[in-house]
C-alpha cells in the first residue's frame, strides 16, 4: 500500500503569494493532520480533519487555512507569504480520531525568497 | 500536555546499545509515551509507543518506571543508519490526534 503523498515536495515562493499543499492520506485513513518544521526543531501541528472537519487549530494565523475532501484527501493553504514561512510542511494520517501512532509523509519543502 | 525533556545529541559507535532517557515529570495518568524517528529531509516515523513497565518490537525496547516520570528509549547494536533524530512525546491517545514534539535527540552513530 502507498503511504503518504504529498505535493510538491518542492517549491519556491517570493512574499506575499499564496501556496496550496497537497496530501493523500493512506487508503483507508480518516484523518489528517498538518505540521511545519523550521529547519533545526521539531515539528510543530497546524491542523487537524477528521471526516471532512477541523477537529483541532495550532497557534498559527489565520493566513493558514486547510480543508479535507470527500476523499480524505487535505489542502493546506497559506496566504500573504512571509520569509518565516519557510520550513517542510508534513502531513500524517491515522485511521482514527484518537491519538494512535501516526505516518507521516516526507513533506513539502517550501522556500520564501 | 505534559512536557518532555531529552537529551540535545548523544553520540555511539556502530553495534553499542544505545539508551535515550526522556524525562515527563507532570505525566497524566491517560498518557502514553510515543517514540519517533526521523532521518533529514523525511517525516517522521513511529518506532514505539507504551504505558508502564516495558515494551519491545523488533526495533527497539521501551523502559517506563512504575513512576512513569521519564521513559527510556532502547536501540540494541546500532548502525549507521540509525543516525537520526529521536522524538519523545507524550499525551492521551484519545485526545486527538495533536502531537507536541520537542527538540528532540540527535543521535550520530559512528563506524
Amino acid at each position: 500500500d502507498a503511504g503518504v503523498t504529498q505535493s510538491p515536495t518542492h517549491l519556491i515562493k517570493t512574499r506575499g503569494q499564496h501556496v496550496t499543499l497537497r496530501c493523500s492520506p493512506i487508503s483507508g485513513h480518516k484523518s489528517v493532520s498538518w505540521y511545519q518544521q523550521v529547519l533545526g526543531q521539531g515539528p510543530q501541528f497546524i491542523f487537524q480533519y477528521y471526516e471532512k472537519e477541523e477537529r483541532g487549530r495550532g497557534n498559527f494565523p489565520d493566513r493558514f487555512s486547510a480543508r479535507q475532501f470527500p476523499n480524505y484527501s487535505s489542502e493546506l493553504n497559506v496566504n500573504a507569504l512571509l520569509l518565516g514561512d519557510s520550513a517542510l510542511y508534513l502531513c500524517a494520517s491515522s485511521r482514527l480520531l484518537s491519538n494512535q501512532p501516526q505516518h507521516f509523509g516526507d513533506g513539502t519543502r517550501l522556500s520564501i525568497l | 500536555l505534559a512536557k518532555t525533556t531529552q537529551p540535545i545529541s548523544m553520540d555511539s559507535y556502530e553495534g553499542q546499545e544505545v539508551n535515550i532517557t526522556c524525562s515527563h515529570n507532570n505525566i497524566a495518568t491517560n498518557d502514553y509515551i510515543t517514540w519517533y524517528q526521523q532521518f533529514p529531509s523525511q517525516g517522521p516515523r513511529f518506532i514505539i509507543q507504551g504505558y508502564k513497565t516495558k515494551v519491545t518490537n523488533e526495533v527497539a525496547s521501551l523502559f517506563i518506571p512504575a513512576d512513569r516520570k521519564s521513559s527510556t528509549l532502547s536501540l540494541p547494536r546500532v548502525s549507521l543508519s540509525d543516525t537520526a533524530v529521536y522524538y519523545c512525546l507524550v499525551g492521551d491517545r484519545a485526545a486527538g490526534n495533536k502531537l507536541t514534539f520537542g527538540g528532540g535527540t540527535r543521535v550520530l552513530v559512528k563506524p
